[in-house]
């Protein structure tokens, strides 16, 4: 059935460094790529997305890419800050069900 | 502000028992979701709705059942819970604009736990 793989699972990064989740997703026909942060006992909320026709977006210090060849998308952070600490989760958007398919999450710690 | 409400935010019950957890929304979207969040896991589907009408299973339906009341409502039923389903569930709606897909808005969130 369609998967959303997503690593790493954990990520401990220094204040300061970058950060990379990446994402593999196995539905061709997916053409919406939303990438959501969830901050522990809180609701997931959306950080930045991207649509098929696109490549690369930007949004400050966070940028998302997308090759649809390779059917990966990745999540970049830069300049890394304490409140960057979250769960982050990839997920991607299924053309005809329109189901959301996620990822399992990549817990992100930004050490001081 | 326009927002996604979930109620009860938490419930402890025993095996058997039958628990309903209701989704509200003030978003005017027509579309609502039932997820379900467990350590490692992910989130994972399990019905969606597109309005009223129309109820489709997503990945985990078993076990679960829905009702769409309204286009703002949207209720998840345990018809005889069993400890596997001690998770925290999310309801989420998004809307569809005719011409783009958009995010989707989640609600805080049910924690439940079957003993």
């Amino acid at each position: 059935g369609e998967n959303v793989e997503q690593h790493p699972s954990t990520l401990s990064v220094q204040e300061g460094d970058s950060a990379v989740i990446k994402c593999t997703y196995s539905d061709s026909a997916s053409n919406y790529f939303p990438w959501y942060k969830q901050e522990l006992g809180k609701r997931p909320q959306l950080i930045i997305d991207i649509r098929s026709n696109v490549g690369e977006k930007k949004d400050q210090r966070i940028a998302v890419t997308l090759n649809k060849t390779a059917k990966h998308f990745s999540l970049h952070i830069t300049e890394t800050q304490p409140e960057d600490s979250a769960v982050y989760f990839c997920a991607a958007l299924q053309e005809g069900t329109y189901k959301y398919i996620f990822g399992t999450g990549t817990r992100l710690k930004v050490l001081a | 502000d326009a927002d996604v409400t979930q109620t009860p935010r938490n419930r402890i019950t025993k095996t058997g028992k039958r628990i309903m957890l209701e989704c509200s929304q003030t978003k005017g979207h027509d579309r609502m979701y039932w997820y379900r969040q467990d350590p490692g896991l992910g989130l994972r589907l399990i019905y969606y709705s597109f309005d009223v009408k129309d109820i489709n299973k997503g990945e985990i339906s078993d076990g679960y059942s829905v009702s769409r009341q309204a286009q703002a409502k949207f209720s998840l039923s345990l018809e005889s819970a069993i400890p596997n389903q001690t998770a925290l569930y999310f309801c989420a709606t998004s809307e569809w604009t005719g011409s783009s897909y958009n995010e989707q808005f989640f609600g805080p969130g049910t924690r439940l736990t079957v003993l």
